[in-house]
């Protein structure tokens, strides 16, 4: 299985902070990766796939990057909204393996 | 417009079956490239894939719990059924059906169903 490691597990960010979470595939994954979000009691929302498109209907304040092992999603300005857990996912191979997550709390 | 919905127990006990079943509108799954997978997520933990069926009767399944698990569809009944043999208090999780969206060869979970809790216990 391809391991997901993401980096930090938490951060605590204020509005309008500029947010940078990383996601470490243990191979290569070319550009197989997925950014999902995901709120308490809620299912995961799609956020970015392909490393960089931005899923219709999902603010461009969400940008992803990134290919081969290394990859990153970025915040540019929180929104309130924006205080959720994070996840990446990797669908080069089955298992489609995600990360452990990054929960965003407000400082 | 596409929606998905989990079905099945609330509760069972260990060493039952769990059957679960994910009923979706908006898409055939006779339709090629079209796919549906399974996730779990455990309280408070991370989530985990569990299952993926294709179109063509194509099926991934999570290598450590391959020997348990079996995905079906029915495309008449626009539905996709998950079972699980030998259920384990450690199997207690919301489990999420959702549709696999596929851009050229990237693929991804671009819509899910609100998840149904399962707990095993005695």
């Amino acid at each position: 299985d391809i391991q997901m490691t993401q980096s930090p597990s938490s951060l605590s960010a204020s509005v309008g902070d500029r947010v940078t979470i990383t996601c470490r595939a243990s191979q290569s994954i070319n550009i197989y990766l997925n950014w999902y979000q995901q709120k308490p009691g809620k299912a995961p929302k799609l956020l970015i796939y392909a490393a960089s498109s931005l899923q219709s209907g999902v603010p461009s304040r969400f940008s992803g990057s990134g290919s081969g092992t290394d990859f990153t999603l970025t915040i540019s300005s929180l929104q309130p909204e924006d205080f959720a857990t994070y996840y990446c996912q990797q669908s080069y191979s089955t298992p489609w393996t995600f990360g452990q997550g990054t929960k965003v709390e407000i400082k | 417009q596409i929606t998905l919905k989990e079905s099945g127990p609330t509760l069972v006990k260990p060493t039952q079956t769990l059957t679960l079943t994910c009923t979706f509108s908006g898409f055939s799954l006779s339709t090629s490239g079209v796919g549906v997978g399974w996730i779990r997520q455990p309280p408070g933990k991370a989530l985990e894939w569990l299952a993926l069926i294709y179109w063509d009767d194509d099926k991934h399944y999570s290598p450590s719990l391959k020997s348990r698990l079996t995905i079906t569809k029915d495309t008449s009944k626009n539905q996709v059924v998950l079972t699980m043999t030998n259920m384990d208090p450690v199997d207690t999780a919301t489990y999420y059906c959702a549709h696999l969206a596929v851009a050229g060869t990237y693929g991804s979970f671009d819509i899910w169903g609100q998840g149904t809790m399962v707990t095993v216990s005695s």
